[in-house]
């Protein structure tokens, strides 16, 4: 099955700094969702990203479908950025189930 | 407007119990899905659900797991005959269609003593 792996699986930052979290993936996809996993536990939706750049506020995603990864950039990082970051990838089986295969996430601590 | 919502919470059972998991998914979502995240195994898909078609059971770890869907709208996953391994955080996602972005409950923690 398709493989997602995400780097670095952890990161340390201090206030303010920026990252660049990445998502390798193994074979194409229609269906890529970047994720941030809160400290309760919610997944909360960053991006839908199957290919192409999108940017929301500080953070901003970019998939290179054709070299199977994408990138989250978070520039001038919080405190509340903290959490696990989840890049997860579907495919079209056959027109039916989208199914998400996640990556084993980056756990980000930012520091005050 | 509203979420996908999970209840219970939280659940605590005896090894051996049955218990039940309930899903709202977002109103006129079609598409229905079941994952898991636990410790050793990360987060791992088990069931989908979309409108009127044969669910895709293909993660449904043992017979022990199932679930069904009413009306087109809420979901139960069943696990029968609770073992300690099955101690994980049940969450359920819902999308407009197959192809469409998924949107995730709060989950419900499970854990069989």
């Amino acid at each position: 099955g398709i493989q997602v792996e995400q780097s670095p699986p952890d990161l340390i930052l201090q206030e303010g700094a920026n990252s660049t979290l990445r998502c390798n993936f193994s074979d194409s996809v229609n269906n890529l969702q970047w994720f941030h996993q809160n400290p309760w536990g919610q997944l909360i939706n960053l991006f839908y990203i199957p290919s192409g750049t999108k940017q929301n506020g500080r953070l901003s995603a970019t998939t290179v479908a054709t070299e199977r990864y994408s990138l989250l950039y978070i520039s001038s990082s919080q405190t509340t950025d903290s959490g696990v970051y989840f890049c997860a990838v579907g495919m079209n089986y056959g027109g039916a189930t989208n199914k998400l295969i996640f990556g084993t996430g980056t756990l980000l601590a930012v520091q005050p | 407007g509203a979420g996908v919502s999970q209840s219970p919470s939280n659940k605590v059972t005896e090894k051996g119990k049955d218990v039940e998991l309930r899903c709202d998914p977002i109103s006129g979502h079609t598409a229905l899905y079941w994952y898991r995240q636990s410790l050793g195994q990360g987060l791992e898909f088990l069931i989908y659900f979309q409108g009127n078609s044969a669910p895709d059971k293909s993660g449904l770890p043992s017979d022990r797991f199932s679930a069904e869907r009413t009306g087109g709208s809420v979901s139960t996953l069943t696990i029968q005959r609770t073992q300690q391994e099955d101690s994980a955080v049940y969450l359920c996602a819902s999308s407009f269609g197959p192809q469409h972005e998924q949107y995730f409950g709060p989950g419900t923690r499970l854990t069989v003593t």
